[in-house]
């Protein structure tokens, strides 16, 4: 069954270094999508991304965070000057089509900075 | 923009029983309620999702329904067993809206032998 991969799975910053976070959607999807989860909070929603831009973005996500879909397979959240409270975990998602509502996840990546 | 609560914030149930848990949601433009278990260090995996065309869906011992009057959603699971133990997050989402997810806070579901 085609899945979302992320990678790396941990990733450890210094605060203040850029850090990039790869997903690979599953490869038919259109719609992609990156959650963040503190632990032991709900899951947030970050940015959503179709047709090779930015549909629409949450209050969290201000200009510290940037995505880009580089080659048509991978999507990456980069996150240009990390803080403490920006340790957590990303998912990314994507979903088929408009019409086709499921959003598939990914396993996530833990992003600790330290 | 939407809100979602979900209450209770943790459920113990004896392995055999029922659980429900249950969610409000504020924007009535949402028009699709997933519901989403999560296993420890895990993704969120899809068990079940609703329409707001339907009143009541059922999947095996997983049943969900949504009273779009009071903007209101719930989860059923019957004859639990251990391994339904993990965390529930129900959400809410219009699909007018690039299918973006506003999450409840997470139900947190042990189920006891």
């Amino acid at each position: 069954e085609p899945e979302v991969t992320q990678t790396p799975s941990h990733q450890v910053t210094q605060m203040g270094q850029e850090v990039i976070l790869r997903c690979v959607p599953i490869s038919n999807h259109l719609y992609f999508y990156w959650y963040r989860q503190i632990l032991g909070q709900k899951v947030e929603f970050l940015v959503s991304f179709y047709n090779n831009e930015i549909s629409e973005k949450s209050e969290i996500f201000d200009d510290q965070f940037s995505v880009e879909r580089p080659d048509g397979s991978n999507f990456t959240l980069k996150i240009r000057s990390t803080k403490l409270e920006d340790s957590a975990m990303y998912f990314c998602a994507s979903r088929l089509s408009y019409l086709n509502t499921e959003a598939f996840f990914g396993q996530g990546t833990r992003l600790t900075v330290v | 923009g939407e809100n979602v609560e979900q209450h209770p914030s943790t459920l113990s149930v004896q392995e055999g029983d029922s659980a429900v848990i249950k969610c409000t949601y504020s924007d009535s433009a949402s028009n699709y309620f997933p519901w989403y278990k999560q296993e420890l260090g895990k993704r969120p995996q899809l068990i079940i999702d609703i329409r707001s065309n339907v009143g009541e869906k059922k999947d095996q011992r997983i049943a969900v329904t949504l009273n779009k009057t009071a903007k209101h959603f719930s989860l059923h699971i019957t004859e639990t067993q251990p391994e339904d133990s993990a965390v529930y997050f129900c959400a809410a989402c219009s699909t007018d809206s690039w299918g973006k997810l506003q999450f409840g806070a997470g139900t947190q579901v042990v189920v006891t032998p």
